[in-house]
């Protein structure tokens, strides 16, 4: 069972403009999320994170919102630069999960010049 | 500087050849993940390790084993490897959340370890 969702498996969007990657989770023990971006033959890595405790995260041009009640997280990026262009994973953790993070199935954003 | 490390980043291997992947580390993590990714899909987690005690996923096939000699280097065997194995095989470390706070936490990743079954 997917506790994770991503929805929209791909995006596009011009350079310059907002991008919005949406996730949903169904594990309302979850309280840790995380969005993980992913170059082609690279690794995911760790891009930004959010705490049930907060609804929304800044750091730069990433923003990452949670709304608990819909069970909805979504990642900003403004503005999107060409650069950004990858896969990017939505992740959700919890206390009560332990050491283990739940994966969505990614969404590819392309940004065009 | 390269923290998590996986080889080779390839490797092709004959059905029922049994293959080993490396994963090491250089952050001193006590945790130490497996994942399987296929195309379009959720990486899968196949079992971790919290320092030497290995948590297994209920659904992961008895196919597939693993060993962690050191906090350093974790392997993955698999003993028959069929052409439904073929994938990307991500290491990932961190921290024991237990140990700190949850919420500053991530996983490191390697670059992955794609899988080719002839």
């Amino acid at each position: 069972d997917q506790q994770v969702k991503q929805n929209s498996p791909s995006l596009s969007v011009q350079e310059g403009r907002i991008s919005i990657l949406n996730c949903d989770y169904t594990n309302s023990m979850f309280d840790y999320f995380l969005w993980y971006k992913k170059y082609p033959a690279e690794g995911p890595t760790f891009l930004i994170s959010i705490s049930s405790i907060k609804d929304k995260n800044e750091d730069g041009r990433f923003t990452v919102f949670l709304n608990k009640s819909a069970k909805h997280l979504s990642l900003h990026i403004v503005p999107s630069q060409p650069g950004d262009s990858a896969v990017y994973f939505c992740a959700a953790s919890g206390l009560i999960t332990g050491n283990q993070f739940y994966f969505g199935t990614g969404t590819s954003l392309t940004v065009i010049p | 500087d390269a923290m998590v490390i996986q080889n080779p980043r390839y490797q092709v291997t004959q059905f029922g050849k049994p293959v080993t992947l490396s994963c090491s580390q250089t952050l001193n993590h006590n945790v130490m993940y497996w994942y399987q990714q296929k195309s379009s899909q959720a990486p899968k987690l196949l079992f971790h390790y919290y320092d030497k005690d290995f948590n297994n996923e209920a659904d992961t096939p008895d196919n597939f084993q693993s060993r962690r000699p050191n906090t350093s280097f974790c392997f993955l065997d698999i003993r028959s490897p069929g052409l439904g194995d073929a994938a990307m095989y991500l290491c990932a470390t961190s921290r024991d959340f237990g140990g700190g706070d949850l919420y500053q936490e991530t996983q490191y990743f390697g670059p992955g370890t794609r899988l080719l079954v002839l």
